[in-house]
């Protein structure tokens, strides 16, 4: 067990909705990653939040959005969802911010329908 | 931005043999190369790091090296084992401003019993 958890597990929904995923970090870990994994495909990263702030973004789409709150959990928002935004979605957190081990949970699949 | 290449994409090893996994990186900021294994439906573990200070490092039967020169490193895993079958993913961070861990492509270890 990292540590890190990650809910729901499984979401399955219809194009164009909209859903909420949630990552609650390790404790004391002040940043959290979000990472997109596509079948057979590697760990695309999408943003990045440190103590509250955003710290970088990758190739996330502007109908993604996200936000880490004061007690540092984190949620990622996909909207309009299209059936090629199923995937694994897998939060990450470190205590700092780069060169620090990053554990991850155990992803939330979303399938879009 | 930081771009990492893996090698293979696939291996097969007889049990008890050992395998190599390459990986290079283009950035000469990123200071910290963790590597990952994914298993079936779960998240990445992280089962060894090695930072920019340091040309080797070994845990048991898992060793990473480190070539800042040739901007590579490796993983070797020696007397595999089946349950070292997964998919091992490297990745490469630095800091303030390169803060998230870039992925290669994975290599997908099958131990042939």
């Amino acid at each position: 067990d990292s540590g890190v958890t990650q809910t729901p597990k499984h979401l399955i929904t219809a194009t164009g909705q909209r859903v909420t995923l949630r990552c609650s970090p390790r404790s004391g870990d002040l940043s959290v990653y979000w990472y997109q994994q596509s079948l057979d495909q590697g760990l695309q990263f999408l943003i990045q939040y440190y103590n509250g702030e955003e710290r970088a973004k990758g190739n996330i789409l502007e109908r993604f959005s996200a936000q880490q709150f004061p007690d540092l959990h984190s949620e990622l928002n996909l909207s309009s969802l299209e059936l090629g935004d199923s995937a694994l979605y897998f939060c990450a957190s470190s205590v700092a911010g780069g060169g620090t081990e990053a554990f991850f949970g155990q992803g939330t699949r979303l399938t879009v329908v | 931005g930081e771009n990492v290449e893996q090698h293979p994409s696939t291996l097969s090893v007889q049990e008890g043999d050992s395998a190599v996994i390459k990986c290079t990186y283009s950035d000469s900021a990123s200071n910290y190369f963790p590597w990952y294994k994914q298993e079936l439906g779960k998240g990445p573990q992280l089962i060894i790091d090695i930072r920019s200070n340091v040309g080797e490092k070994k845990d048991q039967r898992i060793a990473v090296t480190l070539n800042k020169t040739a901007k590579h490193f490796s993983l070797h895993i020696t007397e595999t084992q089946p349950e070292d079958s997964a998919v091992y993913f490297c990745a490469a961070s630095g800091d303030f401003g390169n803060e998230k861990l870039t992925f290669g492509t994975g290599t997908r270890l099958t131990i042939i019993p």
